[in-house]
């Protein structure tokens, strides 16, 4: 089967670090990607790890250990716009990569 | 940057009717799927299309639901005799542009579906 866990809510200050963790048990793994989702809005996506380590893209960065089943999704200099569900998604190799996702963790950046 | 545009935002249909859900994905990919997410609740996979043919559908995807791209450019989703638990945002996703669908995909702003 699938399973992906994630924190259901995490809060944190403007301008902190925050690191939002991801654990997966899937039969197959081609791929975690994170997404970022407003309320009522499209998933947008935020990062992509295929191999093991840390993917840099500006304030978000993503790690990735398979052999532990482990992901997190750190943001720096966290702004109030960052308040939004971040989705960990695992891209099983059960055929044409289809996205399974995790509930996601709504995070809540408070001034 | 281009986009994945879907359409209409909001659809209200009474139970029982048929509705259909249009997507246009970004011109130059080469896979589609559709995705839904029932209020509260985690995004689903529902099917996956490639090459003018459903390469894999989860077990939502029953015989009330079908895909079609009709012409270059759209790709619908119909849902036959709508239930009540159909109400949900569906959104469409489309990636490989290169032919490879190890890439991520990207979705569209969704069809939020309102059964009566």
């Amino acid at each position: 089967g699938q399973n992906i866990d994630q924190p259901t809510e995490m809060t944190a200050t403007e301008g902190a670090i925050v690191q939002i963790n991801c654990t997966y048990q899937t039969s197959g793994f081609n791929g975690l990607f994170w997404y970022q989702q407003h309320a009522g809005e499209a998933p947008t996506f935020l990062s992509y790890n295929v191999l093991d380590g840390l993917e840099e893209k500006g304030r978000f960065s993503s790690f990735l250990s398979r052999s532990k089943g482990y992901s997190y999704l750190l943001l720096k200099e966290l702004q109030m716009k960052d308040s939004a569900s971040y989705l960990c998604a695992v891209m099983a190799n059960t055929g044409f990569q289809k996205l399974v996702f995790g509930t996601g963790t709504r995070l809540l950046v408070s001034p | 940057e281009p986009e994945v545009t879907q359409t209409p935002s909001h659809q209200v249909t009474q139970m029982g009717q048929e509705v259909i859900l249009r997507c246009v994905p970004i011109s130059n990919h080469l896979y589609f799927y559709w995705y839904r997410q029932i209020l509260g609740q985690k995004v689903e996979f529902l099917v996956s299309f490639y090459n003018n043919e459903i390469s894999e559908k989860s077990e939502i995807f029953d015989d009330q639901f079908s895909v079609e791209r009709p012409d270059g450019s759209n790709f619908t989703l119909k849902i036959r005799s709508t239930k009540l638990e159909d109400s949900a945002m569906y959104f469409c996703a489309s990636n490989g542009d290169d032919g490879n669908s190890n890439q991520p995909q990207h979705f569209g702003d969704g069809t939020r579906l309102s059964i009566l």
